[in-house]
């Protein structure tokens, strides 16, 4: 089944340490997204990529910096400049034109 | 980008139907609305999209206003399952495979027995 996995489930950091969180799609969709998410609150933009080598800034790219080596895959570093980095993250995939986002079942990320 | 506004919660009895609306007054004529649902600790899944006219799927049925300024997401019969936050998003037709896609805070829908 075509999806998208995101891993792990939960990850646990120290604070002052970066951590990656892997997004990968077996979808062929050019289009990434990385989503932050709060508690009791909605979904916000922090990267986004159309194709391979290019990604842009989405609201709160602060913090967080990503890379797209290849198609499939969209990982995201939450490094040690974010002031508040524990929360839900979604990374999402999307084909061409008017389809539909699809999401994974995101990270929940803890740091203390 | 447009913008959309919705209520932060509403509630439903079960298998009554449920009317969930969300207003767009800026939308452009290329924007299709589109509708995705999260259940908790899960990531959003799609529900539904349209451009002008009502649409019908498995899942539920978007009312689009005349004027394009508000649309209705209608589930038929409640359930359970359909506990969850509800978000209507615009998305433009032709910016290309990516676009900066926001999502606002969405309905948070509570269905009771």
């Amino acid at each position: 089944d075509g999806g998208i996995t995101q891993s792990p489930k939960y990850l646990f950091r120290k604070e002052g340490q970066n951590v990656t969180l892997s997004c990968e799609q077996n979808l062929n969709h050019d289009a990434m997204y990385w989503y932050r998410q709060d508690p009791g609150q909605g979904l916000r933009l922090i990267y986004y990529s159309q194709i391979v080598n290019d990604f842009q800034k989405g609201d709160i790219a602060e913090g967080y910096s990503v890379s797209r080596e290849k198609k499939e895959s969209f990982p995201l570093t939450v490094t040690s400049a974010q002031k508040n980095p524990t929360a839900f993250y979604l990374c999402a995939s999307k084909g061409v034109y008017n389809s539909p986002l699809h999401f994974g079942n995101g990270t929940r990320l803890t740091v203390t | 980008d447009a913008k959309t506004t919705q209520p932060n919660s509403m509630e439903s009895n079960e298998e009554e139907p449920v009317h969930l609306p969300c207003n767009h007054s800026t939308i452009s004529g290329t924007d299709y609305i589109h509708w995705y649902r999260q259940l908790p600790s899960q990531g959003p899944e799609y529900v539904i999209h349209g451009l002008t006219s009502n649409v019908n799927n498995r899942m539920a049925s978007l009312a689009i206003a005349e004027d394009r300024k508000s649309s209705t997401l209608i589930l038929h019969r409640a359930t359970l399952r359909d506990a969850a936050v509800y978000y209507c998003i615009l998305r433009d037709a032709y910016t290309g495979t990516a676009s900066k896609l926001t999502f606002g805070t969405g309905t948070r829908l509570q269905v009771t027995l």
